[in-house]
């Protein structure tokens, strides 16, 4: 069975930064694109960013990118959200996914950014 | 960008009923595109990649269809568990977009 744990997620402030790790489980890892989509408060799904089944190649869209560094670790089945200069507008739910577009996905972590 | 473009916003029908949710992308995106479920606090659920075909354990009653830059999403008999929003989204291209999304409701 395919798992995804999202963890990471709480309040910080403006400005503050976040990890964000997906663990993954029941399917060869190394073999998947990953990526992110969020959710704010009554909004609707917006990608995040993806990586490459190696590592080297990462997407972001426009409004994280510089603040934002995905990686991934592959011995251990795991991806990683770095997320720095974190604003109010990154307030969301954060879900990492397999594949692509994502054909499976975890429950989420909700990152607050709020002062 | 790619844009995605869904209609309607939002809907209501009876149990039973047919019920089609379109997805205009702004180019063509060679048929890679996605549909999913999402339901408040809950994971999105993948139903439909490559435009058409259904993902593992997702009902016949989903089905996907369309081509180039026009797509359409149809429940063919909608039940009260399928009271969601759903979205498209292309992954043709980065950055990857969704649809503004459908809200569907039962009457």
């Amino acid at each position: 069975e395919v798992q995804l744990v999202e963890s990471g997620g709480g309040l910080v402030q403006p400005g503050g930064s976040l990890r964000l790790s997906c663990a993954a489980s029941g399917f060869s890892f190394s073999n998947y694109w990953m990526t992110w989509v969020r959710q704010a408060p009554g909004k609707g799904l917006e990608w995040v960013a993806n990586i490459k089944e190696d590592g080297s190649e990462k997407f972001y869209v426009d409004s994280v990118k510089g603040r934002f560094t995905l990686s991934r670790d592959n011995a251990k089945n795991s991806v990683f959200l770095q997320m720095n200069t974190l604003r109010a507008e990154d307030t969301a739910v954060y879900y990492c996914g397999r594949g692509t577009a994502g054909m499976d996905w975890g429950q989420g972590t909700l990152v607050t950014v709020s002062s | 960008d790619i844009q995605m473009t869904q209609s309607p916003s939002s809907l209501s029908a009876s149990v039973g009923d047919r019920v089609t949710i379109t997805c205009r992308a702004s180019q063509g995106i060679n048929n890679y595109l996605a549909w999913f479920q999402k339901k408040p606090g809950k994971a999105p659920r993948s139903l439909i990649y490559a435009a058409s075909s259904l993902h593992s354990g997702v009902p016949s009653k989903f089905s996907g269809s369309g081509s180039g830059t026009d797509f359409t999403l149809t429940i063919s008999s909608l039940q009260p568990e399928d009271s969601a929003t759903y979205y498209c989204q292309q992954y043709n291209s980065f950055p990857l977009t969704f649809g503004g999304g459908t809200k569907v409701e039962i009457k």
